[in-house]
């Protein structure tokens, strides 16, 4: 089993919509969970953090579940430049391992 | 502040040959990480440092593949021989608290093997 598993997408929605996808971590010892960015042809960049009580940046929400180990992250009133695949991101306990998933396409569409 | 440099940008080589990439991190990064994103995937770890000594290396193909980081600060990533499977961009990235922290990543080197 993968660490790190994400729905692959692509989603594909027109501007002004709502997008959410999800991401599962296989090793419950993770710590830390980040969604990156990362643009076509790009080095990945952070996008946000993800914190144990659910944390919002703007347009973008972010979920932990640790019972059931997953993450989301939810955009709303979507743009074109939100166009991107999105790496779902753990880090190991021990040793500060970074596992990242395959992404999640999203292409916004006018 | 400066960021992660890598180079070179793209690589062209024949099967069998060898090839060499070099990353400087951000000064004061402890961790430096080497990753292979092959297209389509995500960005799969080949070996991580902390300072100079090799932290995880699990996946790394030892037959053909090395690393070093000499005092802690550059690093450089090396294919002998290489195959047409190694065609993948190379991204380094570096952070200040190994792992608890934000990663940042240089801009890759392409690697493409004919």
């Amino acid at each position: 089993r993968k660490e790190v598993e994400q729905d692959p997408g692509p989603f594909n929605v027109p501007e002004g919509a709502t997008v959410a996808f999800n991401c599962t971590y296989s090793n419950s010892a993770s710590q830390s969970f980040f969604w990156y960015r990362q643009d076509c042809r790009k080095e990945p960049k952070l996008l946000m953090s993800v914190y144990s009580s659910g944390n919002e940046d703007g347009r973008f929400t972010a979920q932990l579940n640790r019972a059931s180990q997953y993450i989301s992250l939810l955009i709303r009133d979507s743009k074109l430049s939100d166009s991107a695949t999105y790496l779902c991101v753990v880090n190991r306990s021990n040793d500060y391992k970074l596992s990242f998933g395959a992404g999640t396409t999203v292409t916004v569409r006018a | 502040e400066a960021g992660v440099a890598q180079s070179p940008r793209y690589k062209i080589i024949e099967k069998r040959q060898s090839v060499a990439f070099w990353c400087n991190p951000i000064s004061g990064h402890a961790t430096l990480y080497w990753y292979q994103q092959i297209l389509g995937q995500g960005p799969k770890l080949l070996i991580q440092f902390q300072n100079n000594g090799v932290v995880d290396d699990s996946q790394l193909p030892k037959d053909r593949f090395s690393a070093e980081r000499l005092k802690g600060v550059d690093s450089t990533l090396k294919i002998q021989p290489a195959k047409l499977e190694d065609s993948a961009v190379y991204l380094c990235a570096s952070s200040l608290v190994g792992g608890g922290g934000e990663a940042f990543f240089g801009q890759g080197t392409r690697l493409t093997v004919v």
